[in-house]
């Protein structure tokens, strides 16, 4: 049982570079979550989904889009990297009936 | 504003120790009051959570205080060991949106 699966682990792009980050859940879950984690911040919402077919603003939405393609996956997307945009990236799923949420290992992204 | 107040920001303690994270929060619709820890590398995983229907939950030796008229809920860790050096997050969720507030997170080192 893989749990939430993010792809890639690693990612150095340059200023202006477009890239989607890849997530995967395989525990049946309704809503999923992006977020980015700073130094010193905490983790700030950036878009979720709260069940499939509809995806929602967070705290932090300027400079992403996202796709909930199916139940399972939920991708986030720069379509013009910035070097504010460096940080680390977790996705997270979540089952209505059975809290809490279920995090991936993230994708450490550097932005040059 | 800063609905989520978290405090130390790092905290050293020594093995055998007591560890206090305390967490402040001002929507007054929480109504889920989780700690996760997060282990380098790794996302972040729950911890412990309560519901503001109890003051006090204890699992193992982790423990929740919850004092609602204060809007304040503390992480206690009883005999702290190495294997407990992470960083902490209060995350408090509104009712029904399951959508986590996370605080600025602390980093807990315990020495030998």
């Amino acid at each position: 049982n893989a749990g939430v699966t993010q792809t890639p682990k690693f990612q150095v792009l340059k200023t202006g570079q477009s890239m989607t980050l890849q997530c995967a859940q395989d525990m049946n879950h309704n809503s999923m979550y992006w977020y980015r984690q700073d130094p010193g911040m905490g983790l700030r919402l950036i878009y979720y989904s709260a069940s499939e077919g509809t995806t929602d603003k967070g705290e932090v939405p300027n400079g992403y889009n996202v796709s909930r393609l199916n139940k399972r996956e939920f991708s986030l997307r720069l379509e013009s990297a910035a070097p504010s945009q460096t940080s680390v990236y977790f996705c997270a799923s979540l089952s209505l009936s059975n809290q809490p949420q279920h995090f991936g290992d993230g994708t450490r992204l550097s932005i040059l | 504003q800063q609905q989520v107040k978290q405090s130390p920001q790092s905290l050293i303690v020594q093995k055998g120790g007591i560890s206090i994270i305390n967490c402040a929060y001002e929507n007054t619709a929480f109504d889920y009051f989780p700690w996760y820890q997060q282990f380098p590398g790794k996302g972040p995983a729950l911890l412990i959570a309560i519901r503001p229907d109890v003051s006090e939950k204890k699992e193992g030796r982790f423990t929740i205080s919850f004092n609602k008229s204060a809007k304040q809920f503390s992480l206690h860790i009883m005999d702290s060991q190495p294997g407990d050096s992470a960083t902490y997050f209060c995350a408090p969720a509104g009712a029904g949106s399951y959508q986590l507030t996370f605080g600025k997170g602390t980093k807990l080192s315990v020495i030998p």
